[in-house]
């Protein structure tokens, strides 16, 4: 199966960048996704790529793919207080019903 | 359109006392899901079911039990709950219509096994 990694913890100031990685190991997986966890809430999905494109803008979100290495980074630009959240990261291999999740990067924003 | 609703919102429980947790969903979405998420081991599936009267085991099945017996409800059921058995619990279900095929999560139940 499908293992996605992703570090902790991430504190960047108001106004500045946020890049929160993520690796995994299914290099058949056809969908990543991104997805945000406020306090107290369920997971809501922010963006995601298809396994064939190499980036993806959304408004103050870039998503890169490096399929080489495995690795997906969410590029968040002038980040905002209501940014802080839990950020996931997970895979959909194709023809598999079920979708792998990261360890979830915790984003601070300081003021 | 409610989406995906869970109850309770929270709950503390005996140990060894059987436990529901209750979920639905109004979008007529075939596949649902149960995670359990825990600080540093992000979410992990505990059990699936793909479509009405169908379930499959995730990676931690064990303790846990759900049936699936119409397209909108999908209970998960703890027999005889153990402390270990404290989490946060989220449920999903899956739109396979369209552009990403994405999941959709419950707003989740926190409960605390003494």
């Amino acid at each position: 199966g499908e293992d996605v990694e992703q570090s902790l913890f991430l504190s960047v100031r108001e106004g500045d960048s946020s890049v929160i990685n993520c690796t995994y190991t299914d290099s058949s997986s056809t969908y990543l996704y991104w997805y945000k966890q406020e306090p107290g809430a369920g997971l809501q999905l922010l963006t995601y790529i298809f396994s064939n494109m190499d980036m993806k803008q959304d408004q103050r979100l870039t998503v890169l793919l490096n399929k080489k290495d495995k690795h997906l980074s969410l590029r968040i630009a002038d980040t905002q207080t209501g940014d802080s959240a839990i950020y996931f990261c997970a895979g959909l291999a194709w023809g598999y019903q079920k979708v792998t999740f990261g360890t979830g990067t915790k984003l601070q924003v300081i003021p | 359109i409610a989406g995906i609703t869970q109850a309770p919102t929270s709950q503390i429980l005996a140990a060894g006392r059987r436990m529901t947790l209750r979920c639905t969903q109004d979008m007529r979405h075939n596949a649902m899901y149960w995670y359990r998420q825990d600080l540093g081991l992000g979410l992990r599936l505990i059990h699936y079911s793909n479509t009405a009267g169908t379930t499959g085991k995730g990676e931690v099945p064990d303790g846990y039990s759900v049936s699936r017996a119409n397209t909108d409800d999908f209970p998960l059921t703890l027999a005889s709950a153990v402390p270990s058995q404290t989490s946060v619990y989220f449920c999903a279900s899956r739109s396979q219509a369209g552009t990403p095929d994405t999941q959709y999560f419950g707003p989740g139940t926190r409960l605390t096994v003494l």
